[in-house]
């Protein structure tokens, strides 16, 4: 699975939106874009996924570069409860690739 | 989305026992599950595969006699650390595929995770 580059840390405040960048430079034609978030002491809750057009759920949305080089995830009203460790994921879909590997992430802190 | 239920969520042990960690789908069936192990303030770090009916799949460095992993139905697989140490006090977490509505390809779905302390 090709590599992926975030932020380490992010401030937001509460009501605005948040912004988490993702650089993936390296992605291949059949590498999905998948966003996770882990809040302290819990397992990763899945956020949203692309391959290649933008995408919006009840969650967040998620907004994929042209040249898929690059994605934002947006939480458009960031509440205290968004506080967590937002993980950017590349992978491909299909049989015998179905793990996921976790880079550093990027610490986001919703401030009051 | 999909639900993956672990069990239980905290555990402590004595050192040199065993204990075992159950990871359950409850609403989709999973011929693949994986299990991860985080150390405090890090990213999770992928341990094994685990495939329904056959033998896990293990990451270089992971101790298969030591990290025994069970799939013995669609809907559960087992992790059972053995003559636990101390150090293997960390926080476990298992994950299983499932389809998705949102266009095409599969989503992993994780656990709610297990802290076992070694003591």
């Amino acid at each position: 699975d090709a590599k992926t580059t975030q932020p380490p840390s992010m401030d937001c405040a509460e009501g605005r939106a948040a912004n988490l960048p993702c650089n993936h430079s390296t992605i291949s034609g059949n590498e999905y874009v998948y966003w996770y978030r882990q809040i302290h002491s819990q397992g990763p809750q899945y956020i949203i996924h692309g391959l290649k057009n933008n995408e919006t759920n009840e969650m967040a949305s998620l907004i994929i570069t042209e040249d898929r080089k690059s994605s934002t995830l947006i939480l458009p009203h960031a509440t205290l409860r968004d506080t967590a460790v937002y993980y950017c994921i590349v992978r491909v879909w299909g049989a015998g690739a179905n793990n996921l590997f976790f880079g550093t992430g990027t610490r986001l802190t919703v401030i009051p | 989305g999909a639900v993956v239920s672990q069990h239980p969520s905290r555990v402590i042990c004595k050192s040199g026992t065993s204990v075992k960690i159950e990871c359950r789908s409850l609403d989709f069936q999973a011929t693949t599950m994986f299990w991860y192990r985080q150390f405090p303030k890090q990213s999770l770090m992928l341990m094994a595969t685990s495939n329904e009916g056959s033998k896990a799949t293990y990451e270089q460095g992971v101790e298969k006699d030591k990290f025994l992993i069970n799939h013995a139905s669609l809907t559960l697989s087992t992790l059972t650390v053995t003559s636990a140490h101390p150090e293997d006090s960390s926080f476990y977490i298992c994950s299983a595929s499932a389809i998705v509505s949102q266009g095409t390809g599969n989503t992993i779905y994780f656990g709610e995770g297990s802290w076992l302390t070694v003591v």
